[in-house]
C-alpha cells in the first residue's frame, strides 16, 4: 500500500454535469500529481500541485481543474462532462525521487 | 511519434521463463527512468526506479538503461502467475516538485502455470 488514498472508488454521472474527485496524499509528501487513463492506455498528466500552487499542466482544457489543501490532501474537478471524460483518474504523491499512486477513481459519464 | 513507445502486447509465457520488456523515448531531456506494475482496475505500482543510464537490481526484477539509444528494458527472471499484470514505463526530465511522468502504453503480460 501507498497510503494514497482515493473517493469515491467509481462514479457515474450524466454529460454536461460536474465531478469532484478527491485524494489523500501519503504522509510528509507536500506535492501532488492527478492522471488520466484511458482504459488500454497509459495515463495522462492532468497537473500537478506543489503547496497549494498548481506547478505544471499538461494537454487537459481549462474545465479540469484542482485544488491542493494546506494538509497536502487534494480536489481535481471536471466541468461539463464529455463522454470521452471516461477514465480511471489517478492521484499520486511524489517523494523527492519519484511518485507512488492511489487506486484511482473509475469515473463513467453517460 | 508519442514521446514514449512501448512494445504492443499482449504476451503470454509459461511459468519460469524470463520476460523482456521494452520501451523507446524520443526526449533526451529525460533522465529519471520507472517501471511501474498495474494489476487490472488498480491503481499503478512502482516497481523499478533508476536514474541516467546503467543496470538496477532488485529481486527478480532488472531495469536497464541505456539513454544512448533512448531506451529501456525489464526483465523478468524466473516469472510467476502473480506478474500477470500489465507493465508500464514511465519517465521524467526532472524530481520531486517538478516531476511529470510521461508513461507508455502498457503491455499486459499473462504468465501460464
Amino acid at each position: 500500500e501507498t497510503g494514497v488514498t482515493q473517493s469515491p472508488t467509481h462514479l457515474i454521472k450524466t454529460r454536461g454535469q460536474q465531478v469532484t474527485l478527491r485524494c489523500s496524499s501519503q504522509s510528509g509528501h507536500n506535492t501532488v500529481s492527478w492522471y488520466q487513463q484511458a482504459l488500454g492506455q497509459g495515463p495522462q498528466f492532468i497537473f500537478q500541485y506543489y503547496r497549494e500552487e498548481e506547478n505544471g499542466r499538461g494537454n487537459f482544457p481549462p474545465r479540469f481543474s484542482g485544488l491542493q489543501f494546506p494538509n497536502y490532501s487534494s480536489e481535481l474537478n471536471v466541468n461539463a462532462l464529455e463522454l470521452d471524460d471516461s477514465a480511471l483518474y489517478l492521484c499520486a504523491s511524489s517523494t523527492q525521487e519519484t511518485q507512488y499512486f492511489g487506486p484511482g477513481t473509475r469515473l463513467l459519464v453517460l | 511519434q508519442k514521446e514514449v513507445e512501448q512494445d504492443p502486447g499482449p504476451l503470454s509465457v509459461p511459468e519460469g521463463a524470463i520476460v523482456s520488456l521494452n520501451c523507446t523515448y524520443s526526449n533526451s531531456a529525460f533522465q529519471y527512468f520507472m517501471w511501474y506494475r498495474q494489476y487490472s482496475r488498480k491503481g499503478p505500482e512502482l516497481l523499478m526506479y533508476t536514474y541516467s543510464s546503467g543496470n538496477k537490481e532488485d529481486g527478480r526484477f532488472t531495469a536497464q538503461v541505456d539513454k544512448s539509444s533512448k531506451y529501456i528494458s525489464l526483465f523478468i527472471r524466473d516469472s510467476q502467475p502473480s506478474d500477470s499484470a500489465t507493465y508500464l514505463c514511465a519517465m521524467s526530465a526532472l524530481t520531486g516538485a517538478n516531476s511529470k511522468l510521461t508513461f507508455g502504453k502498457g503491455i499486459t503480460l499473462s504468465v501460464r502455470p
